[in-house]
């Protein structure tokens, strides 16, 4: 167990739907990432929140939304679903990026799209 | 923008048989790279990271060193489990990992 809680593990839906991946930081991590992982483009990031507050934003698109709440949870909101959203969703925490002491990730959450 | 790529993308090796897979980076003021291992299905796991050119890390049967271009992990002796998908990410000016597509590892008994 990394620490990081990611919930549901697995997730079906249609096409046009939303859902909502939670994330659970490990304990005294401030920074929570998003990363969106497929079969041929690898691990590409999608948002940070550190502390709260949007940090960096990567490749993510406008159907996409994610908030990181005053417990340092973090949801992350996928709406208008197209097939090609399948893929699996990962969450990782930092205690301080500035230090480059690496993410801790979670196991994840496969999302697949019908 | 900051750049990671791996290579190779597959590698298959005997049990005992000892290799090395290469990730070559660009970026504008590296913080440090970084070596995960991701078993399928499963969230990746940190193995070293090394911050500056010239450094060396252990861990068992892995070594990790560093240029001022690219990374080198070396596998001494490797087992069947050692067999995963082995991640490179380096962190610059940005507080973002950037991941290279990883090199699938398989190690047959």
């Amino acid at each position: 167990d990394s620490g990081v809680t990611q919930t549901p593990k697995h997730l079906i839906t249609a096409t046009g739907q939303r859902v909502t991946l939670r994330c659970s930081p490990r304990s005294g991590d401030l920074s929570v990432y998003w990363y969106q992982q497929s079969l041929d483009q690898g691990l590409q990031f999608l948002i940070q929140y550190y502390n709260g507050e949007e940090r960096a934003k990567g490749n993510i698109l406008e159907r996409f939304s994610a908030q990181q709440f005053p417990d340092l949870h973090s949801e992350l909101n996928l709406s208008s679903l197209e097939l090609g959203d399948s893929a699996l969703y990962f969450c990782a925490s930092s205690v301080d990026p500035l230090k480059g002491n690496g993410y801790t990730f979670g196991s994840g959450t496969r999302l697949t799209v019908v | 923008e900051d750049q990671v790529t791996q290579s190779p993308e597959a590698l298959r090796l005997q049990e005992g048989e000892s290799s090395s897979l290469n990730c070559s980076y660009t970026v504008s003021g590296l913080r440090g790279l970084f070596w995960y291992r991701q078993d399928p299905g499963k969230g990746p796991e940190f193995l070293f990271t090394l911050y500056s050119a010239g450094e060396e890390k252990e861990k068992e049967r892995l070594k990790a060193t560093l240029t001022k271009k690219e990374s080198f992990l070396h596998i001494t002796a490797p087992k069947p489990e050692d067999s995963a998908t082995y991640l490179c990410a380096v962190q610059g000016g940005s507080e973002k990992l950037v991941f290279g597509k990883g090199t699938k590892l398989t190690v047959n008994p």
